[in-house]
């Protein structure tokens, strides 16, 4: 089975810093990837997935952007920060039928 | 577009107090329904996915079925470990889930 590899686990930032969240992926190639977001007390939105090495479909429109320099890594980036950017992002992967998920990065905007 | 509600929102039963979580869902074209639990502060862990309506599956004291409009997850017998919140998630004709809100259980001694 796939192991995905998330950090940083925790980070706070204040308003207007860039971001960086890194995934990396093992036990699978060509993986779909993808960006989740959880707001507290909320389901998983989707925000980014990826069939392929610099393929990036955004969801919805938003301060945050997407990138796959490799493979098995996914890149989840902003020049800015917002408070509303807020929340627990989760890097997952899709492989033999089922969505495996990474441990989560846990963002905080002051 | 598609919606998956999931209830209710917090459920909390005595050990050994059977009960079950609601997950009812509408979907352009359902290729699968999953079932997810997280613990706080980790990332979800898979629990099953039900192809067709009638399909019914099971792990330790979770049982999971789906008819055409929702999908119940059933725990019997409950203990403090299955404390934990339970996500329910569609995937219409590609290979994107849609989640619901998600139920927490609180399974208490």
């Amino acid at each position: 089975s796939q192991t995905i590899h998330q950090w940083p686990a925790t980070l706070v930032q204040p308003v207007g810093s860039p971001l960086s969240l890194e995934c990396t992926v093992e036990g699978t190639s060509n993986p779909n990837l993808y960006w989740y977001r959880q707001a507290a007390g909320r389901g998983l939105q989707l925000l980014f997935y990826s069939v392929g090495i610099g393929q990036i479909s955004s969801e919805v429109p938003q301060n945050l952007s997407a990138s796959r320099p490799q493979d098995r890594q996914f890149i989840l980036s902003s020049k800015k920060l917002l408070l509303s950017d807020s929340g627990f992002y989760l890097c997952a992967s899709w492989g033999g039928g089922e969505l495996f998920f990474g441990e989560g990065s846990r963002l905080t905007v002051l | 577009e598609d919606q998956v509600t999931q209830s209710p929102e917090a459920l909390r039963l005595q050990e050994g107090e059977s009960s079950s979580l609601n997950c009812s869902y509408t979907v352009s074209g359902l290729r699968g329904l999953f079932w997810y639990r997280q613990d706080p502060g980790k990332g979800p862990e898979f629990l099953f996915t039900l192809y067709s309506a009638g399909e019914e599956k099971e792990k330790e004291r979770l049982k999971a079925t789906l008819t055409k409009k929702e999908s119940f997850l059933h725990i019997t017998a409950p203990k403090p470990e299955d404390s934990a919140t339970y996500l329910c998630a569609v995937q219409p004709n590609d290979y994107k889930l849609s989640f619901g809100a998600g139920t927490t259980v609180t399974v208490r001694a």
